[in-house]
C-alpha cells in the first residue's frame, strides 16, 4: 500500500529557530495535508495543498506541494513553546476513492 | 456542535470485555471516518462512512471490530472481546463528501482505550 515516510521521529529545536520537516511518498499524491497534534487531542489540520509546486503559508507556517508530486516539505519560522506537537502529513491519490494516508509524525520538541 | 465529539474520551477495560465508542461528526457533514492511533504510530485507517453505509472496511483490523452509522450522523465503533494490543487511541474525523477534491477531514480529540 502506499506509504508517507517522515524523519526523524523526533526533532529537538531551540525557541526561535526555524525548523523544517519533508515528508516524501514512492506514490503521486494530488493532495497533501500537515496537521499538527497536541497532547490529549485530535489532529487539526494546518495547511492544505492541491497543486504541484504550490507554496502555501500561515501565520509562522509554509507548506510547499513537490513538484514530483511525491513530496511536500513543512517550514515553522521563529519557533515558540506551543508549537511543541506531533506533525503528520498526510496524502491522497489520484481516485475517487482514494483515502488519506498518513506518516508516522515527527514530534518537535522547543526548548525556552 | 462546533466540531466533532467522541465518547467516552478515556476507557479501561478488562481483557475479553466489549466496548463501544462513539463519534458525532460535525453537522452537515456526510463522510465519517474511525482512524487508529498506537503509540509513536500514524494513524490507522479502520473505517469511513459516505452517510449510512460503508464503502471501505479494509481497515477493521479483524472481525471482532465492527462500526455503524445510523440517520447520517452519529457513529459507534464496537471491539467485541477486547485484546491488549487494542489499547489505543481511537479517532474519529468527518468531513462534507468523501472523495471531494478539495476534502478536508476535521478530527475528534479522540478515546483512550486501555485493555488491562
Amino acid at each position: 500500500g502506499q506509504q508517507l515516510n517522515q524523519s526523524p521521529q523526533s526533532m529537538f529545536i531551540q525557541e526561535g529557530e526555524d525548523v523544517s520537516m519533508n515528508c516524501t511518498s514512492s506514490s503521486i499524491f494530488n493532495t497533501w495535508l500537515w496537521y499538527k497534534q497536541d497532547p490529549g487531542e485530535g489532529p487539526v489540520l494546518l495547511i492544505a495543498l492541491y497543486k504541484a509546486g504550490e507554496l502555501t503559508s500561515n501565520g509562522r507556517l509554509t507548506a510547499q506541494f513537490g513538484i514530483t508530486r511525491k513530496d511536500s516539505f513543512l517550514n515553522i519560522s521563529a519557533s515558540i513553546p506551543s508549537d511543541v506537537g506531533i506533525y503528520f502529513c498526510a496524502g491522497r491519490a489520484t481516485g475517487a476513492n482514494s483515502k488519506l494516508t498518513f506518516g508516522k509524525g515527527i514530534t518537535l520538541s522547543v526548548r525556552p | 456542535g462546533a466540531g466533532v465529539s467522541q465518547s467516552p474520551s478515556n476507557k479501561v477495560t478488562e481483557k475479553g470485555k466489549d466496548v463501544e465508542l462513539r463519534c458525532d461528526p460535525i453537522s452537515g457533514h456526510t463522510a465519517l471516518y474511525w482512524y487508529r492511533q498506537s503509540l509513536g504510530q500514524g494513524l490507522e485507517f479502520l473505517i469511513y462512512f459516505q452517510g449510512n453505509s460503508a464503502p471501505d472496511k479494509s481497515g477493521l483490523p479483524s472481525d471482532r471490530f465492527s462500526a455503524e452509522r445510523t440517520g447520517g450522523s452519529v457513529s459507534t465503533l464496537t471491539i467485541q472481546r477486547t485484546q491488549q494490543e487494542d489499547s489505543a487511541v481511537y479517532l474519529c474525523a468527518s468531513s462534507r463528501l468523501a472523495g471531494g477534491p478539495r476534502e478536508t477531514q476535521y478530527f475528534g480529540p479522540g478515546t483512550r482505550l486501555l485493555v488491562l
